[in-house]
Protein backbone atom coordinates (compact mmCIF):
# COMPACT_ATOMS: atom_id res chain seq x y z
CA UNK A 1 0.00 0.00 0.00
CA UNK A 2 1.80 3.39 -1.20
CA UNK A 3 -1.51 5.46 1.00
CA UNK A 4 -1.99 8.86 -0.65
CA UNK A 5 0.77 9.51 -3.60
CA UNK A 6 1.69 12.90 -4.76
CA UNK A 7 3.35 14.51 -7.77
CA UNK A 8 5.33 16.82 -8.22
CA UNK A 9 7.02 17.31 -4.89
CA UNK A 10 8.43 20.15 -6.22
CA UNK A 11 7.61 23.30 -8.78
CA UNK A 12 8.14 27.02 -9.22
CA UNK A 13 5.91 28.72 -11.40
CA UNK A 14 6.03 32.08 -13.09
CA UNK A 15 3.31 34.06 -12.48
CA UNK A 16 0.07 33.68 -14.81
CA UNK A 17 1.43 29.99 -15.73
CA UNK A 18 -0.99 26.60 -15.11
CA UNK A 19 -0.16 23.58 -13.74
CA UNK A 20 -2.09 20.19 -11.97
CA UNK A 21 -1.08 19.19 -8.73
CA UNK A 22 -1.75 15.10 -8.72
CA UNK A 23 -3.14 13.18 -6.06
CA UNK A 24 -4.29 9.13 -5.81
CA UNK A 25 -4.93 6.81 -2.99
CA UNK A 26 -4.68 3.19 -2.98
CA UNK A 27 -6.86 2.63 -0.03
CA UNK A 28 -10.14 2.55 -1.84
CA UNK A 29 -11.50 5.64 0.63
CA UNK A 30 -14.47 7.33 -0.85
CA UNK A 31 -13.39 10.94 0.04
CA UNK A 32 -10.73 13.05 -1.16
CA UNK A 33 -8.94 16.52 -0.34
CA UNK A 34 -6.66 19.16 -1.18
CA UNK A 35 -5.50 21.75 1.19
CA UNK A 36 -2.74 24.45 1.63
CA UNK A 37 -0.56 24.99 4.61
CA UNK A 38 0.76 28.33 5.07
CA UNK A 39 3.20 29.24 8.20
CA UNK A 40 0.92 29.96 11.61
CA UNK A 41 -2.29 29.38 9.65
CA UNK A 42 -2.52 25.76 9.60
CA UNK A 43 -4.15 23.76 7.36
CA UNK A 44 -7.10 25.25 4.95
CA UNK A 45 -9.31 23.17 2.93
CA UNK A 46 -9.32 24.26 -0.60
CA UNK A 47 -11.69 21.30 -2.17
CA UNK A 48 -13.17 18.07 -1.53
CA UNK A 49 -14.54 15.38 -3.11
CA UNK A 50 -17.23 13.56 -0.89
CA UNK A 51 -17.30 10.47 -3.11
CA UNK A 52 -16.68 9.99 -7.23
CA UNK A 53 -18.48 12.43 -9.70
CA UNK A 54 -19.04 15.07 -6.61
CA UNK A 55 -16.50 18.11 -5.90
CA UNK A 56 -17.59 20.85 -3.49
CA UNK A 57 -15.60 24.02 -2.54
CA UNK A 58 -14.03 24.50 0.93
CA UNK A 59 -12.63 26.94 3.03
CA UNK A 60 -10.35 29.01 0.28
CA UNK A 61 -11.06 28.02 -3.46
CA UNK A 62 -10.70 30.78 -4.74
CA UNK A 63 -8.04 30.58 -7.57
CA UNK A 64 -8.31 27.42 -8.27
CA UNK A 65 -10.04 24.14 -9.83
CA UNK A 66 -10.58 20.43 -9.07
CA UNK A 67 -11.56 16.77 -10.92
CA UNK A 68 -12.48 13.59 -9.23
CA UNK A 69 -11.21 12.09 -12.22
CA UNK A 70 -11.97 8.30 -10.30
CA UNK A 71 -12.51 6.88 -6.81
CA UNK A 72 -8.30 7.05 -6.92
CA UNK A 73 -7.63 10.15 -8.22
CA UNK A 74 -8.28 13.84 -7.05
CA UNK A 75 -6.69 16.59 -8.99
CA UNK A 76 -6.26 20.43 -8.25
CA UNK A 77 -5.11 22.87 -11.47
CA UNK A 78 -4.04 26.32 -10.83
CA UNK A 79 -5.78 28.27 -14.09
CA UNK A 80 -3.33 31.63 -13.57
CA UNK A 81 -1.01 31.16 -10.74
CA UNK A 82 -0.52 34.55 -8.81
CA UNK A 83 2.56 34.98 -5.82
CA UNK A 84 -0.13 33.76 -3.36
CA UNK A 85 -0.55 30.30 -4.10
CA UNK A 86 2.70 29.88 -3.04
CA UNK A 87 2.08 27.33 0.10
CA UNK A 88 2.53 23.58 0.06
CA UNK A 89 -0.41 21.84 -0.79
CA UNK A 90 -1.06 18.06 0.81
CA UNK A 91 -3.76 15.96 -0.23
CA UNK A 92 -5.59 13.74 1.72
CA UNK A 93 -8.11 10.70 1.34
CA UNK A 94 -10.78 9.30 4.17
CA UNK A 95 -12.56 6.21 4.12
CA UNK A 96 -15.62 4.49 3.84
CA UNK A 97 -17.58 4.58 6.58
CA UNK A 98 -18.00 4.64 10.28
CA UNK A 99 -14.82 6.01 12.28
CA UNK A 100 -12.86 5.69 8.84
CA UNK A 101 -14.87 8.14 7.60
CA UNK A 102 -13.77 10.79 10.18
CA UNK A 103 -9.92 10.22 9.87
CA UNK A 104 -7.55 11.80 6.72
CA UNK A 105 -4.81 10.60 5.85
CA UNK A 106 -1.99 12.60 4.23
CA UNK A 107 -0.21 12.34 0.89
CA UNK A 108 3.96 13.94 1.04
CA UNK A 109 2.91 17.55 -0.01
CA UNK A 110 3.49 19.76 -2.88
CA UNK A 111 5.78 22.61 -1.89
CA UNK A 112 4.81 25.17 -4.88
CA UNK A 113 7.01 28.71 -5.41
CA UNK A 114 4.99 31.14 -7.87
CA UNK A 115 7.24 34.19 -8.86
CA UNK B 1 -18.33 29.05 13.40
CA UNK B 2 -16.32 25.87 14.07
CA UNK B 3 -12.69 27.06 14.97
CA UNK B 4 -9.80 25.36 16.93
CA UNK B 5 -7.06 27.42 18.44
CA UNK B 6 -3.98 26.18 19.69
CA UNK B 7 -2.07 28.59 22.33
CA UNK B 8 1.34 28.19 21.72
CA UNK B 9 2.59 28.66 18.54
CA UNK B 10 6.77 27.67 19.52
CA UNK B 11 7.10 25.78 22.31
CA UNK B 12 11.36 25.06 23.08
CA UNK B 13 12.46 22.20 25.87
CA UNK B 14 15.09 20.57 27.12
CA UNK B 15 15.55 16.63 26.52
CA UNK B 16 13.25 15.04 29.24
CA UNK B 17 10.98 17.48 30.07
CA UNK B 18 7.55 17.18 30.06
CA UNK B 19 5.30 18.66 27.05
CA UNK B 20 1.54 19.99 27.42
CA UNK B 21 0.24 21.31 24.49
CA UNK B 22 -2.89 23.28 24.74
CA UNK B 23 -5.95 22.56 22.70
CA UNK B 24 -9.17 24.30 22.72
CA UNK B 25 -12.54 23.95 19.88
CA UNK B 26 -15.65 25.46 19.71
CA UNK B 27 -18.24 23.30 18.08
CA UNK B 28 -21.69 22.62 19.37
CA UNK B 29 -22.26 19.25 18.43
CA UNK B 30 -20.48 15.99 18.83
CA UNK B 31 -17.06 15.69 17.89
CA UNK B 32 -14.16 14.02 17.40
CA UNK B 33 -10.41 15.14 17.55
CA UNK B 34 -6.89 14.45 16.39
CA UNK B 35 -3.60 15.39 17.05
CA UNK B 36 -1.09 15.33 14.01
CA UNK B 37 2.13 15.48 13.97
CA UNK B 38 4.85 16.66 11.01
CA UNK B 39 8.36 15.94 11.28
CA UNK B 40 10.40 18.21 9.43
CA UNK B 41 10.30 17.52 5.61
CA UNK B 42 7.50 15.32 6.13
CA UNK B 43 3.88 14.91 5.61
CA UNK B 44 1.48 14.52 8.34
CA UNK B 45 0.91 11.82 10.63
CA UNK B 46 -1.69 10.75 13.03
CA UNK B 47 -0.68 10.96 16.48
CA UNK B 48 -3.97 9.83 18.21
CA UNK B 49 -7.54 10.29 17.90
CA UNK B 50 -10.99 10.33 20.27
CA UNK B 51 -14.32 9.41 19.22
CA UNK B 52 -16.16 8.53 22.39
CA UNK B 53 -15.57 6.34 25.61
CA UNK B 54 -12.71 7.00 28.06
CA UNK B 55 -11.28 10.93 27.48
CA UNK B 56 -8.00 10.22 28.02
CA UNK B 57 -6.12 8.45 24.89
CA UNK B 58 -3.03 7.18 24.05
CA UNK B 59 -1.13 7.22 21.43
CA UNK B 60 1.78 6.72 19.38
CA UNK B 61 6.07 7.45 20.83
CA UNK B 62 4.62 7.67 24.21
CA UNK B 63 1.80 10.80 23.73
CA UNK B 64 -1.58 11.14 24.88
CA UNK B 65 -4.07 13.46 25.26
CA UNK B 66 -6.95 14.09 27.68
CA UNK B 67 -10.87 15.07 26.23
CA UNK B 68 -12.53 17.92 28.50
CA UNK B 69 -15.77 18.22 27.47
CA UNK B 70 -16.84 21.09 30.02
CA UNK B 71 -13.68 23.07 28.98
CA UNK B 72 -13.84 21.84 25.21
CA UNK B 73 -10.55 21.26 25.60
CA UNK B 74 -8.07 18.33 24.13
CA UNK B 75 -4.50 18.80 25.63
CA UNK B 76 -1.48 17.18 24.15
CA UNK B 77 1.04 15.32 27.01
CA UNK B 78 3.64 13.81 26.72
CA UNK B 79 6.19 12.78 30.06
CA UNK B 80 9.70 13.41 29.17
CA UNK B 81 10.15 14.13 25.21
CA UNK B 82 13.21 13.45 23.34
CA UNK B 83 15.27 14.83 20.76
CA UNK B 84 12.97 13.21 18.11
CA UNK B 85 10.28 14.54 19.21
CA UNK B 86 10.56 18.10 17.41
CA UNK B 87 8.03 19.01 14.91
CA UNK B 88 5.11 20.74 14.14
CA UNK B 89 1.95 19.44 16.12
CA UNK B 90 -1.74 20.01 15.00
CA UNK B 91 -5.21 19.59 16.55
CA UNK B 92 -8.02 19.67 14.74
CA UNK B 93 -11.74 18.64 14.70
CA UNK B 94 -13.87 16.94 13.00
CA UNK B 95 -17.86 17.34 12.24
CA UNK B 96 -20.41 17.02 10.36
CA UNK B 97 -21.55 20.43 8.67
CA UNK B 98 -22.85 20.96 4.93
CA UNK B 99 -23.41 17.06 4.34
CA UNK B 100 -19.20 15.79 4.44
CA UNK B 101 -16.74 15.16 7.50
CA UNK B 102 -15.40 18.47 7.94
CA UNK B 103 -11.94 18.25 9.56
CA UNK B 104 -10.68 22.06 11.21
CA UNK B 105 -7.10 22.34 11.85
CA UNK B 106 -5.55 24.72 14.34
CA UNK B 107 -2.66 26.80 13.51
CA UNK B 108 -0.23 24.48 15.20
CA UNK B 109 2.31 24.50 17.61
CA UNK B 110 6.22 24.03 16.10
CA UNK B 111 8.25 22.10 19.14
CA UNK B 112 11.57 22.09 19.19
CA UNK B 113 13.96 19.58 21.76
CA UNK B 114 17.40 20.19 22.47
CA UNK B 115 19.54 17.72 23.66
Amino acid sequence: NAGVTQTPKFQVLKTGQSMTLQCAQDMNHNSMYWYRQDPGMGLRLIYYSASEGTTDKGEVPNGYNVSRLNKREFSLRLESAAPSQTSVYFCASSGPGGEDAYEQYFGPGTRLTVT
Amino acid sequence: AQSVSQHNHHVILSEAASLELGCNYSYGGTVNLFWYVQYPGQHLQLLLKYFSGDPLVKGIKGFEAEFIKSKFSFNLRKPSVQWSDTAEYFCAVNGISGGYNKLIFGAGTRLAVHP
